[in-house]
This record gives structure tokens, C-alpha cells and sequence, in this order.
């Protein structure tokens, strides 16, 4: 079975510096796409950014970029000029390509000090 | 232990049909979240159960939607007449406490389909 591991339950940076979350899965498939969610108190979740699998070059949105390494299975999210509206949880997930069922890390919380 | 379940894995209606779709949380898990996934999109919140306080149902798109959960148990989301657009994935979590804050565990969800 599919699973995503996110190995640091909660992580804190200074604004404006920069920070990496770490996400590793497990898969046999081929072509599934990976995302990066970020759930704010409002609870409602966020994609912050998403890769597909059959592309090598890493997907970025502004402040956010990913680094994915698909032989290793790890797809790691970077946080540039971190900013005090980034404290949210972040989630990891994967789908597979023909599948829409999305299977979710277990978060990271992610505190900004100000 | 378990991890949460949910019930039916999928489900398929006609349109103005009721369906009841159940989520069961870890055990002791105070708080439970209800998420919808339209394909391709992310997730929508749209109800949170802490203990015993009202629930937060600001998420809710419309009032068709409804859920319960007794206690700190099994949890309900119930949607009425339902729609084509209603046609998604359910996803059910559970964590200790805190909400948000605290790790949320998902279900494997339930996918519905309106015809």
C-alpha cells in the first residue's frame, strides 16, 4: 500500500530566513502526482504546490519550491522568506494517476518566530 | 491500534437520493474532521467536532449537509436530495485534541457518485 512519511511532527523558523519539510512515500506506480497542503486555523486546506511525477523538474510557486528526488521517493518543500502568515500545519499527500483518492502525511506544524 | 474507517469505501446514488456515510475515529480521539475532495481539486473543509462543544459547521456549503457524532465516537455526514455536483470524495480525520494543531489521522474516504 501507498503511504507518505512525514519524519518532523513540528519545526520552527525564524522570519525570514528559510526552512525545508521533509517528505518521503512509498510507491510501485509510475505516475501518481505528490502535493503540499497547508491548513491555517481556518482549517480549510490550502495546496500550496503539486508535482507530477513524470516531471523532473521541480515545481515552485512563489516562495514555495519542492525538491523531488522520485528514485529516492522523497519530495521535500522549501520556504523561502519565511513569513508569519506561513505558521500553519503542512501535509504532504499523494494520488496515484488514475486514482483520486489522496493519502496524507501526518503534518508538520510549522511555527514562525517572529 | 485501528486507524479511522470510514464506511461505505464507495458509494453510488441517484440524484435527490439521501446518503448517510460514517466515519469511525481512532479511539480517545476528541477531535474529527469531515473534508470533501472534488477531482482535481483540494481538500474543502466542512465540519469539525471537538468533545462535547458545538460543533464547527462553517464549512458546511449548504443545508443539505448536516452531521453528528455522538459523544466521542462514530460520526455521520449526512447529505440529502443529493446533487451531481455533491459527486467527490469524503475524507473523514481524527486527532487527541487541539484541532488543527494537534496530528490529524485521515480515513481512506468514501466515494461518491451521483448519477
Amino acid at each position: 500500500a501507498q503511504t507518505v512519511t512525514q519524519s518532523q511532527p513540528e519545526m520552527s523558523v525564524q522570519e525570514a530566513e528559510t526552512v525545508t519539510l521533509s517528505c518521503t512515500y512509498d510507491t510501485s506506480e509510475s505516475d501518481y502526482y505528490l502535493f503540499w497542503y497547508k491548513q491555517p486555523p481556518s482549517r480549510q486546506m490550502i495546496l500550496v504546490i503539486r508535482q507530477e511525477a513524470y516531471k523532473q523538474q521541480n515545481a515552485t510557486e512563489n516562495r514555495f519550491s519542492v525538491n523531488f528526488q522520485k528514485a529516492a521517493k522523497s519530495f521535500s518543500l522549501k520556504i523561502s522568506d519565511s513569513q508569519l502568515g506561513d505558521a500553519a500545519m503542512y501535509f504532504c499527500a499523494y494520488i496515484e494517476g488514475r486514482d483520486d483518492k489522496i493519502i496524507f502525511g501526518k503534518g508538520t506544524r510549522l511555527h514562525i518566530l517572529p | 491500534g485501528a486507524g479511522v474507517s470510514q464506511s461505505p469505501s464507495n458509494k453510488v446514488t441517484e440524484k435527490g437520493k439521501d446518503v448517510e456515510l460514517r466515519c469511525d475515529p481512532i479511539s480517545g480521539h476528541t477531535a474529527l474532521y469531515w473534508y470533501r475532495q472534488r477531482l482535481g481539486q483540494g481538500l474543502e473543509f466542512l465540519i469539525y467536532f471537538q468533545g462535547n462543544s458545538a460543533p464547527d459547521k462553517s464549512g458546511l456549503p449548504s443545508d443539505r449537509f448536516s452531521a453528528e457524532r455522538t459523544g466521542e465516537s462514530v460520526s455521520t455526514l449526512t447529505i440529502q436530495r443529493t446533487q451531481q455536483e455533491d459527486s467527490a470524495v469524503y475524507l473523514c480525520a481524527s486527532s487527541w485534541t487541539s484541532g488543527y494543531l494537534d496530528t490529524q489521522y485521515f480515513g481512506p474516504g468514501t466515494r461518491l457518485t451521483v448519477l
